[in-house]
């Protein structure tokens, strides 16, 4: 049981290249979500999905994209990568129901932009 | 919308000593999840501890408890016997009992926590 597993783990663009980052969970859990982090700011959510073909925007949702094509897989796409999306990145899962809806993470994607 | 508070960017306790941080939270719902998360130096989040709102009583699990004070809106965790192992930066995060567009978790800004050998 490999929980959540992200793809890849670090990631150097230069501006203006585009990259596809994948989540992938083994838990048949029907929520995902992606997050970043940034020093002193905590996780910031960028898109979730709450089920298979479904996505909804976060709070910081400009500049990514999203698809959940299948109910284990979540991808986050960068079209156009600027310095600001340098970041670890984060995807979680949870269960739609459940005693508290725990979210499970990956192990983080550090990308840097330059 | 909710917001979560951790005033505290940095802590720091003697090893085997106790250690409180603070976490406060803003919401109109009755009902949700709180949450504190472990992510050490590896990175990866750890789930330490949940408390149900409608639940009165203090969750606990091994040397980690909680303080829930839902009419003040205060979450602290308590970290008892502390080890080396407790190094870590540690958040708070809510999450609302209703789904329908309330399926995510909010975060706070996090506390560093450092153990003195």
């Amino acid at each position: 049981n490999a929980g959540v597993t992200q793809t890849p783990k670090f990631r150097v663009l230069k501006t203006g290249q585009s990259m596809t980052l994948l989540c992938a969970q083994d838990m048949n859990h029907e929520y995902m979500y992606w997050y970043r982090q940034d020093p002193g700011m905590g996780l910031r959510l960028i898109h979730y999905s709450v089920g298979e073909g479904t996505t909804a925007k976060g709070e910081v949702p400009d500049g990514y994209n999203v698809s959940r094509l299948k109910k284990q897989n979540f991808l986050l796409g960068l079209e156009s990568a600027a310095p600001s999306q340098t970041s670890v990145y984060f995807c979680a899962s949870s269960a739609r129901t459940g005693e508290s809806y725990e979210q499970y993470f990956g192990p983080g994607t550090r990308l840097t932009v330059t | 919308a909710q917001t979560v508070t951790q005033s505290q960017p940095e802590m720091s306790v003697q090893e085997a000593e106790t250690v409180t941080l603070s976490c406060t939270y803003d919401t109109s719902e009755s009902d949700y999840y709180l949450f504190w998360y472990k992510q050490p130096p590896s990175r990866q989040m750890i789930l330490v501890i949940r408390q149900e709102a409608y639940k009165q009583q203090n969750a606990t699990e091994n040397r980690f408890s909680v303080n829930f004070q839902k009419a003040a809106k205060s979450f602290s965790l308590k970290i008892s016997d502390s080890q080396l192992g407790d190094a870590a930066m540690y958040f708070c995060a809510y999450r609302s009992a209703f789904n329908f567009g309330n399926e995510k978790l909010t975060f706070g800004t996090g506390t560093r926590l450092t153990i003195i050998p």
